[in-house]
Parts: structure tokens; sequence; C-alpha cells
């Protein structure tokens, strides 16, 4: 069945340093992406989002890739805060709502001062 | 606008219990969707609700079920309570047509 792989699990980096998270999806009819930060007792938040027709997006520190080719897409975190620390979501969707969004298992994310 | 709400957002239940979680959309979302969250299978969709009639769902058995009131608000329901539904529970609402989908808290439950 479709299914979407992350990588790495775990990921520590010294604050101001970058952070790279990387997701690969297997149903090349995903055509919107997005990544999902959630922090201990909340729910996830979504921070950055891509669809299929762009190639790459940014938004303050944060940034996305997408391959469509290669099927997969990366985020990207420079100049990492210890807020920052937290675990981070990739999802693949081919339609409207939860049913046909899959979800990656996770990275944590330890930023440390 | 206020976010997704969830209530209450801890119980503790014992087996063969059941329960009723509950979720207030984003004001003027009309998409719910619920999802089961562990620590072993991540975040799996249960069922979406639209318009108050269930739209999809998931591969979860028939103890787990929910509905949507006209005001868009949801509830889901689980019966005959598994040590192995311990979970935290999450809706997200969606507006009409988009795919950005925005989170409640959770509703963490525990099966004794």
């Amino acid at each position: 069945g479709e299914n979407v792989e992350q990588h790495p699990s775990t990921l520590s980096v010294q604050e101001g340093d970058s952070a790279v998270i990387k997701c690969t999806y297997s149903d090349s009819a995903s055509n919107y992406f997005p990544w999902y930060k959630q922090e201990l007792g909340k729910g996830p938040q979504l921070i950055i989002d891509i669809r299929s027709n762009v190639g790459e997006k940014k938004d303050q520190r944060i940034a996305v890739t997408l391959n469509k080719t290669a099927k997969h897409f990366s985020l990207h975190i420079t100049e990492t805060q210890p807020e920052d620390s937290a675990v981070y979501f990739c999802a693949a969707s081919k339609g409207t709502g939860g049913f046909k969004t899959i979800f990656g298992a996770g990275t944590r994310l330890f930023v440390k001062a | 606008k206020a976010g997704v709400t969830q209530t209450p957002r801890y119980l503790i239940k014992t087996r063969g219990q059941q329960v009723t979680l509950s979720c207030s959309p984003i004001s003027g979302h009309r998409s719910v969707s619920w999802y089961q969250q562990t620590p072993g299978q991540g975040l799996q969709f249960l069922f979406e609700y639209f318009s108050e009639t269930q739209r999809n769902k998931g591969n979860f058995p028939g103890r787990f079920s929910g509905r949507q009131f006209s005001n868009s608000r949801s509830e889901m329901n689980v019966s005959t309570l598994e040590l192995g539904d311990s979970a935290l529970y999450l809706c997200a609402s969606s507006s009409t047509g988009t795919n950005e989908q925005f989170f409640g808290p959770g509703t963490r439950l525990t099966v004794l």
C-alpha cells in the first residue's frame, strides 16, 4: 500500500546549525505535502506545505523542496533555535481531508544550546 | 479565530468500558478527521466527517465509531475498550475543498 518513509528518526544539532529531514512517498498521485511540528503535549501544527506544481517554498527559516520525479521531499530548517526542538512529521496527500493523507513516522529534533 | 478544541484532554478507563471523545472544529470548517497516534503505529486515520456524514473510514474495527452534528462538532466513541486502544486521539478540521488540516491538542486515553 501507499506509504511515506521519513529519515532520520532522531536528529541532534547545535543551535545555529541547519537541520534537514527527508521523506519519500510511494503514491505518484500525491499532490500535497504538508509538514507538521508536534511539541510535547500538543497536537501537530502545520508549519509549511508544498503542492506538486511547485519545487520549493520558503518561509523565513524553514523551506521545503519537492522532487516529483524521485518522489521525495525535504524540510530544511536554518539557524536552528532551542524552541525548534520537537517531533516533525511529513505527509503526502492526494485529496482533501484526512482519508488520503499518509504520514511519515516522525523525526525527533533536538537543538542543543 | 479559535483553534480546534478537544475534550476531555485526559481519560483513564478500564478494559471493557466505552468512551466518548469530543471535537469542536475551527469556526466555518465542516470537515473533521480523527486520528489515533501511538508510538508504534504513528498517526493513523480513523474516519472523516463532512456535513454530518461519514465520508471516509480507515482500517479500524467497528468498535470505533463517530458522528458529526449540524454545528460541525464531532464525537468519536470507542466501545469495549482494549489495552491497545491507549493512545492520543487527535481530530483535525479542514475548510471545504482545501487540503490543509488543523489539529486539536488531542485526548490522551489510557486503558488499564
